[in-house]
């Protein structure tokens, strides 16, 4: 199984309407996750850190489980501007150094 | 606030040539990476630094590649001899806070890389 494993889409949603997508990864021990966005050809950057209790910032929520070792991440009211691909990252610990593993990226293509 | 600089932004060279990419993170961040992102992947990190010392260097093909941030500020990765497989992007990334990835890394806009 792969550290961090995500579906590469990509996912053709119509605007204004809500997708989710998950990411899951195989280190129980894993600690910190995150969702970065990334625009063709361009840098990635941060779109949210994914808490334990999960977290919600405008149309985007992130949500963890730990027990089954997915994170995931819901947008709504989805606009032609989310385009992009949406990477997971996940870090984890070992031999006292913190591993950082992005996935693969999930595609999402708004149409009008 | 300044970005994370890179330079260049594009280099095509050829198999067996070398090239060396330059990177200035966010003045203050204590924390440099160094990604490859292969055409339909996610970035792997090759190596990362706190100030001017390899937290993690481990994904890093040590037979090809180096890197170092001697004065703990600016950076350079070489690839000597490149091989077919090194095209990719090259991203220089930056956090403010330690060996902890809790916080955002900042990344420049990368180099884009093509062997031939």
């Amino acid at each position: 199984r792969k550290e961090v494993e995500q579906d590469p889409g990509p996912f053709n949603v119509p605007e204004g309407a809500t997708v989710a997508f998950n990411c899951t990864y195989s280190n129980s021990a894993s600690q910190s996750f995150f969702w970065y966005r990334q625009d063709c050809r361009k840098e990635p950057k941060l779109l949210m850190s994914v808490y334990s209790s999960g977290n919600e910032d405008g149309r985007f929520t992130a949500q963890l489980n730990r027990a089954s070792q997915y994170i995931s991440l819901l947008i709504r009211d989805s606009k032609l501007s989310d385009s992009a691909t949406y990477l997971c990252v996940v870090t984890f610990l070992m031999n006292r150094d913190d591993k950082i593993i992005f996935g693969k990226g999930t595609r999402l293509h708004i149409l009008p | 606030e300044a970005g994370v600089a890179q330079s260049p932004r594009y280099k095509i060279i050829e198999k067996r040539q070398s090239v060396a990419f330059w990177c200035n993170p966010i003045s203050g961040h204590a924390t440099l990476y160094w990604y490859q992102q292969i055409l339909g992947q996610g970035p792997k990190l090759l190596i990362q630094f706190q100030n001017n010392g390899v937290v993690d260097d481990s994904q890093l093909p040590k037979d090809r590649f180096s890197a170092e941030r001697l004065k703990g500020v600016d950076s350079t990765l070489k690839i000597q001899p490149a091989k077919l497989e090194d095209s990719a992007v090259y991203l220089c990334a930056s956090s403010l806070v330690g060996t902890v990835p809790s916080y955002e890394q900042y990344f420049g806009p990368g180099t884009r890389l093509t062997v031939t």
